[in-house]
C-alpha cells in the first residue's frame, strides 16, 4: 500500500502558479505533512510543513483539507530555478514511514 | 549554522578498496541518517542514528558499515563494494529522531557524495 501518491511529472511556464497534490489516505492522526525539493545531484531541501488548513512561508503555501487525506503544495509564479523534484512525506503507521520518500513529482518549468 | 557537510564530494573506488564517507553537522541535532539515491529514483533510507546509537538498519549489506564517533559526526565505511553500489550517498540530520513526536521531524540534508565503484 503506497503511503503517498503524487503525479510523476508536471510542466509549467515561468510566472505561472503550480499546484502539486499529494494523496495520503492513511496519514496518522498526529503526524505532520512535510515537503522537500531536490535539484539534480543535491540533497533534498525542506520547503514547508503543516498539520492542517493552510501554511505559508516565503517559498510556498501548503493547503491541507479538513480530512487531511491529501495536501497541495502551491508555488507562486515559478521560475526556471524551480525545476526540481518535489517530495511529500507523511507518517502513516510506523515511525520510519516519515523517512520513506515516494516517487516525487518532477516539475519542469519552461521559459 | 544550518548546514550538513559531506566529504568527499566525489569518490571513485575499486571493488577491493576500503574507503569512508564523512558527514558533519553543528546544529546540535541528535539524529543522523544515511540515504542512498540512484539516478532518477527517490532517496532510500539506509541507517539511522539517535543519540550516537544505531537505531535503524534497513537491511543494508555488511559491506556498508556506519559509525557515529560523536554527536556531530557520522561515517559510512565502505569495503568490497559492487558496481551496483554506485550512487549518490546522502547524509541528513534532525533535531530529534523523526517520528519520535518530540519536534517537527524536519531533516536537513547534505549535498551528498557521488560514489562510483569500478
Amino acid at each position: 500500500l503506497a503511503k503517498t501518491t503524487q503525479p510523476i511529472s508536471m510542466d509549467s511556464y515561468e510566472g505561472q502558479e503550480v499546484n502539486i497534490t499529494c494523496s495520503h489516505n492513511n496519514i496518522a492522526t498526529n503526524d505532520y505533512i512535510t515537503w522537500y525539493q531536490q535539484f539534480p545531484s543535491q540533497g533534498p531541501r525542506f520547503i514547508i510543513q503543516g498539520y492542517k488548513t493552510k501554511v505559508t512561508n516565503e517559498v510556498a503555501s501548503l493547503f491541507i483539507p479538513a480530512d487531511r487525506k491529501s495536501s497541495t503544495l502551491s508555488l507562486p509564479r515559478v521560475s526556471l530555478s524551480d525545476t526540481a523534484v518535489y517530495y511529500c512525506l507523511v507518517g502513516v503507521r510506523r515511525r520510519t514511514d516519515k523517512l520513506i520518500f515516494g516517487t516525487g513529482t518532477r516539475l519542469q518549468v519552461f521559459p | 549554522d544550518t548546514e550538513v557537510t559531506q566529504t568527499p564530494k566525489h569518490l571513485v573506488m575499486g571493488m577491493t578498496n576500503k574507503k569512508s564517507l564523512k558527514c558533519e553537522q553543528h546544529m546540535g541535532h541528535r539524529a543522523m541518517y544515511w540515504y542512498k539515491q540512484k539516478a532518477k529514483k527517490p532517496p532510500e533510507l539506509m541507517f539511522v542514528y539517535s543519540y550516537e546509537k544505531l537505531s535503524i538498519n534497513e537491511s543494508v549489506p555488511s559491506r556498508f558499515s556506519p559509525e557515529c564517533p560523536n554527536s556531530s559526526l557520522l561515517n559510512l565505511h565502505l569495503h568490497a563494494l559492487q558496481p551496483e553500489d554506485s550512487a549518490l550517498y546522502l547524509c541528513a540530520s534532525s533535531q530529534d529522531l523523526v517520528g519520535a513526536g518530540l519536534s517537527s521531524d524536519t531533516q536537513y540534508f547534505g549535498p551528498g557524495t557521488r560514489l562510483t565503484v569500478l
